[in-house]
């Protein structure tokens, strides 16, 4: 069964430093997205991305943040320069058409110290 | 006013039981609901989406929307220990075509043997 798979499982990094969370997309669907999850919180959106552009960012979703489909089947969340209140999981999640649903990662575990 | 509410739990049903879980939202243009299990630090997952007023059953899963009373539930018949997880109620935005997802912050549910 396809999957969504990402990577690495779980970032340390120190605060101030760049990270580059990486997923690779379910390879039939066309709609893209990064979500965070804080421990003991809900699932937040953080973007949506179709046709390699952008389509919707939330307001967390700062000038810190970027996203990027290098190529074909790699879809990448970088954090410029990471914060503590940034220690979250990050889940990438693909769809075929937004309406049946998306499809998650088994999420990126970032802990800024 | 909350965008996507449930209640937190934990909800406690015997094995073999039905578990009702509930879900209301606030943002009347919404067209589509889905429900996603999460175990304890694993991603959500995808059960079932329903986005026309009435039942929609699969398997020992059934999905309700009520869409003038703006309200969701998920029925889940024989209950079994392994369906024990946090359950989250997702709404794609009513006014986005983007696929954003909002997310309740989940009813935990225990099945106990």
């Amino acid at each position: 069964e396809p999957e969504v798979t990402q990577t690495p499982s779980h970032q340390v990094t120190q605060m101030g430093q760049e990270v580059i969370l990486r997923c690779v997309p379910i390879s039939n669907h066309l709609y893209f997205y990064w979500y965070r999850q804080i421990l003991g919180q809900k699932v937040e959106f953080l973007v949506s991305f179709y046709n390699n552009e952008i389509s919707e960012k939330s307001e967390i979703f700062d000038d810190q943040f970027s996203v990027e489909r290098p190529d074909g089947s790699n879809f990448t969340l970088k954090i410029r320069s990471t914060k503590l209140e940034d220690s979250a999981m990050y889940f990438c999640a693909s769809s075929v058409n937004p309406a049946l649903g998306a499809f998650f990662g088994q999420g990126t575990r970032l802990t800024v110290v | 006013q909350k965008e996507v509410e449930q209640n937190s739990g934990p909800l406690s049903v015997p094995e073999g039981a039905i578990a009702s879980l509930n879900c209301t939202y606030s943002d009347r243009g919404s067209q589509s609901f889905f429900w996603y299990r999460q175990y304890s630090g694993k991603s959500p997952e995808l059960i079932m989406f329903i986005y026309s007023n009435g039942d929609k059953e699969d398997g020992r899963f059934t999905a309700q929307l009520n869409k003038a009373s703006q309200y969701v539930s998920l029925l889940i018949r024989d209950s079994q220990p392994s369906d024990s997880a946090t359950y989250l109620c997702a709404v794609l935005h009513g006014s986005s075509n983007t696929g954003k997802l909002i997310f309740g912050q989940g009813t935990t549910l225990q099945v106990k043997p």
